[in-house]
């Protein structure tokens, strides 16, 4: 089964700083997708951004970037020039291949505080 | 626009009681799941559905039956609550299996 690990419970960063936050995963399987979420106080739960496994290039969407790196199984996110509402949950997920259940398993969390 | 829709968005019941959640999306998404949500685990799939007449089980199943008889509509059946079934539950829905998945508000249900 696959297992997602985010060992980070919390995360601090300072206004307008940059912070990266840390997942890691587990599979056997080499076409998947991965995706990290934000849920604020609000309880929503929003998607940040997706990474196809079989994309070489990093996705990136405005402040938020990932770092991918397939072959040790990593998938960290990088918020730049981070604002007081990135202040949330943060939850990494992987997702399996077509033509399977394609359930999508999900981290712990870490819990980003922005500070001023 | 409404996209998925949960009701009620909080529920108290008493062991032993039995209750629905209520999952509906408007965007003709084949996929719809259902998650719960406890403190320090993340989420974790109870069932999913991969169109009309078709669900299975996710990783905690137990509990908990689902249905789907139309493509809009994926209710979360409890057919004897228990305090370990306290917790948030997410009803989430994608277009196809490897979509993005849109989430809906969430139910914070509490069995006393």
């Amino acid at each position: 089964a696959q297992t997602v690990t985010q060992s980070q419970p919390e995360m601090s960063v300072q206004e307008a700083e940059t912070v990266t936050l840390s997942c890691t995963y587990d599979t056997s399987e080499s076409d998947y997708y991965l995706f990290w979420y934000k849920q604020p106080p609000s309880r929503q739960m929003i998607l940040v951004i997706r990474q196809e496994a079989y994309k070489q290039q990093n996705a990136t969407e405005n402040r938020f970037s990932v770092n991918f790196q397939k072959a040790a199984k990593s998938f960290s996110l990088k918020i730049s020039d981070s604002q007081l509402g990135d202040a949330a949950m943060y939850f990494c997920a992987y997702r399996s291949p077509p033509g399977t259940a394609s359930k999508l398993t999900f981290g712990t969390g870490t819990r980003l505080q922005v500070t001023l | 626009n409404a996209g998925v829709t949960q009701t009620p968005k909080f529920q108290v019941l008493k062991t032993g009681q039995s209750m629905t959640l209520q999952c509906a999306q408007d965007m003709n998404h084949e996929y719809m799941s259902w998650y719960r949500q406890d403190p320090g685990m993340g989420l974790r799939l109870i069932h999913y559905s991969v169109g009309a007449g078709i669900t299975d089980q996710g990783e905690v199943p137990n509990g908990y039956n689902v249905s789907r008889s139309t493509t809009e509509d994926f209710p979360l059946r409890l057919l004897s609550a228990a305090p370990s079934q306290t917790s948030v539950y997410f009803c989430a829905s994608s277009y196809s299996p490897q979509g993005s998945l849109h989430f809906g508000n969430g139910t914070r249900l509490t069995v006393t």
